[in-house]
């Protein structure tokens, strides 16, 4: 099936560091979305991405459909420890919503 | 504001044990789906259903059945559980059909299962 590489795997950031992360696939999607899932919960949407080259915020979260429609990525500004969790790119592509594996974010205070 | 409410939070069973787990949603949705998440791997889809009555095998359908009762509740059912069957499961609702420009999950807050 279609995979989406998500990366880093986890990151341990200071708290007020920037974060970036993102997502890549050798196919082109037709939306991008993306999730945090916070510890014990399920995933809670952030932010959709609709076009290519379209960048949308979220409060301190900010997400671009990469140009070539194969990439996203999500940063968060000033991190807070609340930031922590698992956040997971998704990706239209046909009829189906491919998941990444996740990145972990950890924050240190 | 329940949205998307699954029972039960935590289940421990033996293998060749069954049970369901239930799922309902408040939010008129056409579309509900069951996941599973296994560390690493995401969240994988295992059944899929487009309306009342109409259900369709996602990527991991083996060992598991599920029930479109009406419109706001969806149901997983393992027959005879399996120790590979241990692991998070999350039942999910959308307005829009699967694969649509604007599909948009809501999530509900998981099961998680241990099988022995």
């Amino acid at each position: 099936g279609q995979q989406l590489n998500q990366s880093p795997q986890s990151m341990f950031i200071q708290e007020g560091e920037d974060v970036s992360m993102n997502c890549t696939s050798s196919s082109i999607f037709n939306t991008w979305l993306w999730y945090k899932q916070d510890p014990g919960e399920g995933p809670v949407l952030l932010i959709a991405l609709y076009k290519a080259g379209e960048l949308t915020s979220n409060g301190r979260l900010t997400a671009q459909f990469g140009i070539t429609r194969k990439d996203s990525f999500l940063n968060i500004s000033a991190s807070i420890p609340s930031d922590v969790g698992i956040y997971f790119c998704a990706g239209t592509y046909g009829n189906k919503l491919v998941f990444g594996a996740g990145t972990i974010l950890r924050v240190k205070s | 504001n329940a949205g998307v409410t699954q029972t039960p939070k935590f289940q421990v069973l033996k293998t060749g044990q069954s049970m369901t787990l239930q799922c309902a949603q408040d939010m008129n949705h056409n579309s509900m789906y069951w996941y599973r998440q296994d560390p690493g791997m995401g969240l994988r889809l295992i059944y899929y259903s487009a309306s009342e009555g109409t259900t369709d095998k996602g990527e991991v359908p083996n060992g598991y059945n599920v029930s479109r009762l009406n419109k706001r509740e969806f149901s997983l059912r393992l027959e005879s559980a399996a120790p590979s069957q241990t692991s998070v499961y999350f039942c999910a609702s959308s307005e829009a059909p699967k694969g649509a420009a604007n599909e948009k999950l809501f999530f509900g807050s998981g099961t998680q299962l241990s099988v022995l």
